[in-house]
């Protein structure tokens, strides 16, 4: 059974700082593993979706690697500001038929004015 | 965004009451699923759909039902609700990429919180 984990659930940083999120996952046959982005009360919002057959993808001030050998991926911010405070999700897609995405519980971010 | 409403957004029932929450999507994707995210657990998957009338369950299905009669409606229902169901459902849609499914992005609704007394 896949199993993501996330450590740690929480991080708090100051403005400005450059930060790396971690995500693992036990089965590395996985079709692709995706980040989301959950602010309070709200759903999730996808912020970037790596095939595995890719070793990152970017958009803007986020970069997202997948080392599947190793079973992990990271999300860099860069520059960290007030507003990417929220809680980062991965998920991975495992292989095999009718596949569904496996979720990590979260990294609750804080990013400290 | 796939453009995906949910209703009710919130709602608060009593244990046994038979409850529906129903999800829109205007993207005209084919593959929608339920979630529950509960503290602890994460989310997890209820059902999913990958087309009209074809779905199959997910993790925790137990207690629920679905149902998919047009491709942008997917309705979840509790017949007899508990308080082990009171959480905050999601429903999401995906975006196949390359036409085989199941390998695509995946766009969440805002949610709807249930309450069960």
């Amino acid at each position: 059974k896949q199993e993501v984990t996330q450590i740690p659930a929480a991080l708090s940083v100051p403005e400005g700082e450059n930060l790396v999120l971690n995500c693992s996952f036990t089965d590395s046959a996985i079709y692709n593993l995706q980040w989301f982005r959950q602010d309070p009360g709200k759903g999730l919002t996808s912020l970037l979706l790596i095939q595995s057959s890719q070793r990152e993808q970017t958009s803007g001030r986020l970069n997202a690697s997948l080392d599947k050998s190793s079973g992990r991926s990271t999300l860099y911010i860069a520059a960290s500001q007030p507003g990417d405070s929220a809680t980062y999700l991965c998920a991975v897609r495992h292989g095999g038929a009718n596949s569904k995405l496996t979720f990590g519980k979260g990294i609750t971010l804080s990013v400290r004015p | 965004d796939a453009g995906i409403t949910q209703s009710p957004r919130h709602k608060v029932t009593e244990t046994g009451t038979p409850v529906t929450l129903r999800c829109h999507q205007t993207e005209n994707h084919r593959y929608m699923y339920w979630y529950r995210q509960d503290p602890g657990h994460g989310l997890r998957l209820i059902h999913y759909s990958y087309g009209v009338k074809d779905t199959d369950k997910g993790e925790v299905s137990d207690g629920y039902s679905v149902s998919r009669s047009k491709t942008e409606d997917f309705l979840l229902t509790l017949e007899s609700a508990t308080s082990s169901q009171t959480s905050v459902y999601f429903c999401a849609t995906e975006m196949v990429l390359g036409g085989q499914g199941f390998d695509g992005e995946l766009f969440f609704g805002e949610g709807s919180r249930l309450t069960v007394l």
